[in-house]
């Protein structure tokens, strides 16, 4: 089944305290990105990766790290987390990025709570 | 840069009524798409828009693409308690997507 998990898909956690989200794709698409949801903003893209290797900035960056060392991974990483970086966390992955003629497949979602 | 602005943001209708959520950027759009998310849920790809003046129906829905290929809108006929959820346009920008903020659709039995 063609899919997009991530894990863990809540986690509750203390300020300063380093965590990972996994996201793990098997549709052997180049593109994955990374959003989070906040109430009235919609989804806002975090980070992005065009393939192995290449990642770049999305709208809201600061906070974040990732890699993108195998095609189907794409971890999340805060290494120093605060309370403004509660939120819903989105995982997707599309096939290529030729002017976004594919649909996006998110994952199921993660809730992180800093506190 | 660009902007991706969706109203309303909350609609709440009776059911059999019609909703409409309109979706309008700063730039020509090469493409738009339109995604739900149902409650506690992970936005689900609907449909893409690629033309200008493009409809495309889906059941009793209704997606427009305007002629200047800056404005959308998702028009759901007499809407059902499955309609239920928030539904997301969203627009490329160089090489990420931008998203509206999404219209949040109740629907009273």
């Amino acid at each position: 089944e063609a899919q997009v998990t991530q894990n863990p898909r809540y986690l509750i956690t203390v300020t300063g305290k380093k965590l990972t989200v996994t996201c793990s794709q098997n549709m052997n698409h180049e593109y994955m990105s990374w959003y989070r949801q906040d109430p009235g903003l919609g989804l806002r893209q975090i980070y992005y990766s065009m393939n192995v290797e290449v990642t770049d900035k999305g709208d809201v960056p600061e906070g974040y790290k990732v890699s993108r060392k195998e095609k189907r991974n794409f971890p999340l990483i805060l290494e120093s987390p605060s309370p403004n970086q509660t939120s819903l966390y989105f995982c997707a992955s599309t096939k290529t990025l030729t002017g976004f003629t594919d649909t996006q497949y998110f994952g199921p979602g993660t809730r992180l709570t800093v506190l | 840069g660009q902007q991706v602005m969706q109203i309303p943001q909350y609609q709440h209708v009776q059911e059999g009524e019609d909703f409409t959520t309109y979706c309008n950027s700063s730039t020509t759009l090469s493409n738009i798409q339109w995604y739900k998310q149902r409650p506690g849920g992970h936005p689900v790809f609907l449909i893409q828009l690629v033309k200008s003046g493009e409809v495309k129906k889906q059941k009793r829905l209704t997606f427009q693409f305007g002629e200047a290929k800056k404005n959308s809108s998702l028009h759901i006929t007499a809407t059902q308690t499955t309609d239920v959820g928030t539904y997301f346009c969203a627009g490329p920008r160089n090489n990420d997507m931008r998203f509206g903020a999404g219209t949040r659709l109740t629907v009273k039995p």
